[in-house]
């Protein structure tokens, strides 16, 4: 099982700046790789796949990049509907598919 | 409009036997695999395991495999996760998703409290 791994646990940032979330991989996930956003009470929301597109309905100001093992998600000026919980997840070859552990951005 | 429906919470005593179900609506059910994710009280997201209606294939997460049963019955397009015997540990809210791998719709979630 590919272990996914999610840096820093909690990232305090000011509304306006930029935030810039980590995902490692325990071996290579090539591209296929997604990230969510989850607000307080609920269901998470798709917000980018492939590594680097952003899905229907998503701010530009969220982006995308890496491959194989190091990926980032940033967000270019925190608004404040974006204090939120990111969760990465890899959907490699087959199942399972794992996600990381959750980063928590919240307000500085 | 693709849809997740879930069905409603559930309190339950330890040893119990659950079933809880994922009604899809919108868009051909046999054409992504279906995921079963559980979050604990303050917790993270795990993936349990999903299946895929088209042809019943069904994976699951090391950590739950033996723990849980995902089933699908694609003549009312409905996933279903199930349980023979409940811990106190399996309160949760878990949700159902779909998509190519990522997932890109998501249920409500389904709160699952075993209490004795």
């Amino acid at each position: 099982e590919i272990v996914m791994t999610q840096s820093p646990a909690t990232l305090s940032v000011s509304p306006g700046e930029r935030a810039t979330l980590s995902c490692r991989a325990s071996q290579s996930v090539s591209n296929n790789l997604a990230w969510y956003q989850q607000r307080p009470g609920q269901a998470p929301r798709l917000l980018i796949y492939g590594a680097v597109t952003r899905a229907t309905g998503i701010p530009v100001r969220f982006s995308g990049s890496g491959s194989g093992t190091e990926f980032t998600l940033t967000i270019s000026s925190l608004q404040s509907e974006d204090f939120a919980v990111y969760y990465c997840q890899h959907y490699n070859n087959w199942p399972p598919w794992t996600f990381g552990q959750g980063t928590k951005v919240e307000i500085k | 409009e693709v849809q997740l429906v879930q069905s409603g919470a559930e309190v339950k005593r330890p040893g119990e036997s659950l079933k809880i179900s994922c009604e899809a609506s919108g868009y051909s059910f046999v054409t992504y695999w279906i995921a079963w994710v559980r979050q604990m009280p303050g917790e993270g997201l795990e993936w349990m395991g999903a299946i895929y209606p088209g042809d019943s294939d069904t994976r699951y997460s090391p950590s739950f495999q033996g723990q849980v049963t995902i089933s699908a019955d694609k003549s009312i397009n409905t996933a279903y996760l199930q349980w023979n015997s409940l811990k106190a540990s399996d309160t949760a809210m878990y949700y159902c998703a779909t998509g190519p791998g990522r997932l890109d719709y998501w249920g409500q979630g389904t709160l699952v409290t075993v209490s004795s």
